[in-house]
Parts: C-alpha cells; structure tokens; sequence
C-alpha cells in the first residue's frame, strides 16, 4: 500500500512569514495527526482528526497555527505569522482509528527553517 | 500533564554490547508502542504491548510491558550497527485517544 505522502520536503521562510504543508494519508485510514518534532526531541502532538472532525488540538497555538482536513482525506496545516522557535519537522500520520493499540503509519515529514 | 519519561538520552555503544532503553509514567497506558527513527524519515513502529506484564521478542530485541501498564523496557541483544538510530516509546493513556511520545533514546552502535 501506498505510504503517507507530505510535501514540501523542506521549507526555509523567513519570521513572520506564513507557510503550509500537505498531507495525504493511507486510504482508508479514518484518524489523521500532525506533529511537531523538534531537532533531539520526541513527537508532540499538534492536532488529531477523526474523519474531518478534531479529536484533539490542546496543544496546538491556535493564535498562529490552523489545520483542516478537507472530506476526511487530505489535511493542510499553516502556520501564519512564523515565529523563530517553530523550526522543525512536522509529521504527520495516519491510523485506521479503529482503537486500542491502533499503529501509526508516519510520513517522511516537512523541515521547516525559519530565520 | 502526562509526561512520558524515557532514559537514557544518549546511548553510545559498541557492537556487541547489550542495552537496555526505559520509559516510565506515572499514569496508566491503555498500550504502548515502540517506535524507531532514521535521519530524514518519519517513526516507524517496532511493536505494541496492551497486558501488563507482557513481553514481546523481535529478533534480538526483547520488549517488556510493566505489570501496572505505567513502564515499558527495550532490551536489544549483540548490538549492531544497522540498529543505529532514535528510539521512542508512546503511550496512549484512553483507548482510542491520543498517542503521547518521550523525548527518544538516540542510539550509536560503532562497528
């Protein structure tokens, strides 16, 4: 089966810029994820749809940072102003969210470089 | 705030030498999943342990689930250097819900 596909591959913009990435999940896969991994860290958890309802976007900085998932496919996420400290991978994922245990399937991610 | 605790941070080792990679919580995970990490690319899951007390082998790595589902060990055995890279453990604390990441164990394996 086909993989989750993100692009851009890499993104350099300057502060204050906005910038969006893409994501195309695993067909089929009801639950979609974006996360934020910064250089040495683990994961964090920005947004999770179910379908295209939002599951969880606690930690999501909802002053500069939004996402959709247009039909319970395909989801964006942008980031409008950029701020230095937002440099980083972002992830995104996919599950079929059929429950406990449930794997996530990973793209190759989007580096953004903000300076 | 739940918080996943994985230890050591860094790990540099020879080939051949054994590791052992922990994550702690002081909350309960309804399972929890091993992932690992190469340069340039997403996590890709190792395995998932549900029962407490469970253990899982793949291969020369050896997977223990805590009895109170709160801690989770990687063993790997005869390291090699093909086993280089980021290990993460995440924990899912409601069936179904969101999947929580520790910070990584970055693994070198020098031949």
């Amino acid at each position: 089966e086909a993989g989750v596909a993100q692009s851009p591959r890499y993104k350099i913009i300057e502060k204050r810029q906005s910038v969006a990435f893409w994501c195309n999940p695993i067909s089929g896969h009801a639950t979609l994820y974006w996360y934020q991994q910064i250089l040495g860290q683990g994961p964090k958890l920005l947004i999770q749809f179910q379908n295209n309802g939002v599951v969880d976007d606690s930690q999501l900085p909802k002053d500069r940072f939004s996402a959709e998932r247009l039909k319970g496919v395909d989801s964006t996420l942008k980031i409008q102003p950029a701020k230095l400290e937002d440099s980083a991978v972002y992830l995104c994922a996919s599950s079929l969210g059929v429950g406990r245990g449930d794997p996530l399937h990973f793209g190759n991610g989007t580096r953004l470089t903000v300076t | 705030t739940q918080l996943l605790e994985q230890s050591p941070q860094f790990l540099s080792i020879q080939e051949g030498e054994n590791l052992t990679v922990y994550c702690n919580s002081s909350s309960v995970f309804s399972s929890l999943q091993w992932y690992r990490q190469e340069p340039g690319e997403g996590p890709v899951l190792l395995v998932t342990v549900v029962t407490g007390g469970e253990v899982k082998k793949l291969k020369r790595l050896t997977f223990q689930f805590g009895d109170a589902r709160k801690d989770s060990s990687l063993h790997i055995t005869a390291a090699q250097p093909g086993d280089t890279g980021l290990y993460l453990c995440a924990g899912e604390y409601n069936q179904g819900g969101k999947l929580i990441f520790g910070q990584g164990t970055e693994l070198s394996v020098k031949p």
